[in-house]
């Protein structure tokens, strides 16, 4: 049973530049949540998406958006990047848009220098 | 504004020990309050959750304690292990909303053979 699949699991990026992430959910899952947890802090929640659709967003700027494709994967984009983006930034999958039953990948690990 | 409190940050226990971790939090529409482990390089896994309609809940050695009316709730786990040692997190959230889960910063555990 695949879990939560995210990729690049590394990433260097210099600060203006953008960046794409991905991920792919479990198997049976429909909707994908995304956080970003600092080093040494808990996850914070970004935004979610379900039916292709962002339901909603947590405290991050616009340079935060997203996509989620007919086959439930979706995808982060972070634009001008700044170096306090450097973070753990992990995807998340659930039924229905609901909150319960999350499962995360093993993130991808964001350097901006 | 952090709305879901934890301590303590770190924790060191005794191989067979009890190891409690508690938090609180201030929003009285959360129903749904999970807790999570990580270890090193991994993304958080799901370890126990509670619904508020229960003071309690176990599973195996992980039991929650859960207290509404002081907005409370607690992790612990019995007969601690080396094994056990990593970061434990706890979240709230609206269980069938679409605004995420709201984490704690986390409680380090370190269990001593």
């Amino acid at each position: 049973d695949a879990g939560v699949t995210q990729s690049p699991t590394h990433l260097i990026k210099t600060r203006g530049q953008q960046v794409t992430l991905r991920c792919s959910p479990k198997s049976g899952h429909d909707t994908v949540s995304w956080y970003q947890q600092a080093l040494g802090q808990g996850p914070q929640f970004i935004f979610q998406y379900y039916e292709e659709e962002e339901r909603q967003r947590g405290n991050f700027p616009d340079r935060f958006s997203g996509h989620q494709f007919p086959n439930y994967s979706s995808e982060l984009n972070v634009n001008a990047l700044l170096l306090g983006d450097s973070a753990l930034y992990l995807c998340a999958s659930s039924f229905r848009g609901l909150n319960y039953g999350y499962t995360f990948g093993s993130g991808t690990r964001l350097t901006v220098v | 504004q952090q709305q879901v409190k934890q301590s303590p940050q770190s924790l060191i226990v005794q191989k067979g020990g009890i190891s409690i971790i508690n938090c609180a939090y201030e929003n009285t529409a959360f129903d749904y309050f999970p807790w999570y482990q990580q270890f090193p390089g991994k993304g958080p896994a799901l370890l126990i959750a509670i619904r508020p309609d229960v003071s309690e809940k176990k599973e195996g050695r992980f039991t929650i304690s859960f207290n509404k009316s002081a907005k409370q709730f607690s992790l612990h786990i019995m007969d601690s292990q080396p094994g056990d040692s990593a970061t434990y997190f706890c979240a709230a959230s609206k269980g069938g909303g679409a605004d995420g889960l709201t984490f704690g910063k986390g409680t380090h555990l370190i269990i001593q053979p």
